[in-house]
């Protein structure tokens, strides 16, 4: 069946470091990806998405590439900040299927 | 500003008390779903309306019954809910096209003494 991996957290990075949070999948078809987000108290909002294989989704210097090659669609941010402390889903279209989040905390 | 809202935002209820959560979507979006959070475990998917018909239910205890009125409206009616139910429940919503993303509101935290 469908399903998505994400690397466990939490992360801690200091301000204006890079991100990375590793996603891979397996899926049936090509599904949509996306990034989704958690601040605390919260519900989860879109960061990003990607339709097709090779697709680059971008919001608020995140960015996430779909490699059907590897089954990966991967976070980065070049330079985080203490706002972007959350929690991070990665999800596939098909079934609804989430990852089990992966929280991020950056420091100053 | 999302465009769901969910009401309560918190509610404690004891185990034979009877509650229902609310969500509303302005988006114009023909799917809405039911999930739950729980600490430490992944968003469980309960339920699954499209054009106001349920079209998925995975596997939910009965203590758990939903509603769509219309496909602007989706109820989760409570009754004698378990301590372990105790957790943060999602609604979202979509449009109905299979490849679009989702809406969420932001929860309401339930308790159960």
């Amino acid at each position: 069946g469908d399903s998505v991996t994400q690397m466990e957290g939490p992360v801690t990075l200091s301000e204006e470091a890079f991100l990375t949070i590793n996603c891979t999948y397996t899926a049936t078809g090509y599904p949509s990806l996306f990034w989704y987000v958690q601040y605390p108290g919260e519900g989860l909002q879109l960061l990003l998405k990607a339709t097709k294989a090779d697709d680059k989704g971008s919001n608020k210097g995140f960015e996430a590439t779909y490699r059907k090659e590897t089954t990966s669609f991967h976070l980065e941010k070049g330079s985080v900040q203490v706002s972007d402390s959350a929690v991070y889903f990665c999800a596939l279209r098909n079934k609804l299927t989430f990852g089990t989040g992966t929280q991020l905390k950056v420091e100053l | 500003e999302t465009g769901v809202t969910q009401t309560p935002r918190h509610l404690v209820m004891g185990m034979t008390n009877k509650k229902s959560l609310k969500c509303e979507q302005h988006l114009g979006h023909n799917a809405m779903y039911w999930y739950k959070q729980s600490a430490k475990k992944p968003l469980e998917l309960m339920f699954v309306y499209n054009f106001k018909e349920q079209t998925e239910n995975n596997s939910v205890p009965s203590r758990f019954s939903p509603e769509c009125p219309n496909s602007s409206h989706l109820f989760l009616h409570l009754h004698t809910l378990q301590p372990e139910d105790s957790a943060l429940y999602l609604c979202a919503s979509a449009g109905a096209g299979g490849r679009d993303e989702q809406y969420f509101g932001p929860g309401t935290r339930l308790t159960v003494t």
